[in-house]
């Protein structure tokens, strides 16, 4: 059973970087079959996508914050991470990570972690 | 951008069945997933490519899709159906997810 945890500040000040990882356990992230992507939800709102990354390394970041943010991976840790920049208070929200799979316009995200929420505040 | 519009709330009586409609341009042309959160919890895939179960979702899931919209139907709607449910879909590299409804199960 794939199992994925995300760990990080809950706290983060305006203007600083957020850094988030998600650990995978019963999986190895470094599987082509899956992509690895962060999704997160602000209170009493809908999904938002965040990002992904392969195996390979490659990326792919939503349009409205691509300037900011980065995915990397840590195969010897079996982690992936999210570093998004100057953090305001929009940024506030519980952040996801998730497995995604399958090809093309069938991917879908089939296993979640619990999430962790970030606030941003002074 | 592409957009997924959903109604903000369904409501169903127990036992009856529930339908949520995600709709988006040529919407059928593209493959759409549905994600079930219940309050306080991680979303949960129910539906993927288009009409397909995971593992453990129960058969009174099931979905479509056509045209400009995708569909969830929840037959026999029970207490524990009680949730947000959201669809997804891709555009070009990117993911859009709905906006949510939020199914009541009077």
């Amino acid at each position: 059973q794939v199992h994925l945890q995300e760990s990080g500040p809950g706290l983060v000040k305006p203007s600083q970087t957020l850094s988030l990882a998600c650990t995978v356990s019963g999986g190895s992230i470094s599987t082509g079959s899956y992509y690895w992507s962060w999704i997160r939800q602000p209170a009493g709102k809908g999904l938002e996508w965040i990002g992904r990354v392969y195996p390979t390394g490659s990326t792919s970041y939503n349009p409205s914050l691509d300037s900011r943010v980065t995915l990397s991976l840590d195969t010897s840790k079996n982690q992936f991470s999210l570093n998004l920049i100057s953090m305001t208070a929009a940024d506030t929200a519980v952040y996801y990570c998730a497995r995604g799979v399958g090809a093309g316009q069938k991917r879908h995200f089939d296993y979640w972690g619990q999430g962790t929420l970030v606030t941003v505040s002074s | 951008s592409y957009e997924l519009t959903q109604p903000p709330s369904v409501s169903v009586s127990p036992g009856q069945t529930a339908t949520i409609a995600c709709s988006g341009d040529k919407l059928g042309d593209r493959y759409a997933s549905w994600y079930q959160q219940k309050s306080g919890q991680s979303p949960v895939l129910v539906i993927y490519e288009d009409s397909k179960r995971p593992a453990g979702i129960p058969e009174r899931y099931s979905a479509s899709n056509s045209g400009n919209t995708a569909t969830l139907t929840i037959s026999g709607t029970q207490a524990m159906d009680e949730a947000d449910y959201y669809c997804q879909a891709w555009d070009s590299s990117a993911v859009m997810f709905g906006g949510g409804t939020k199914l009541t199960v009077l």
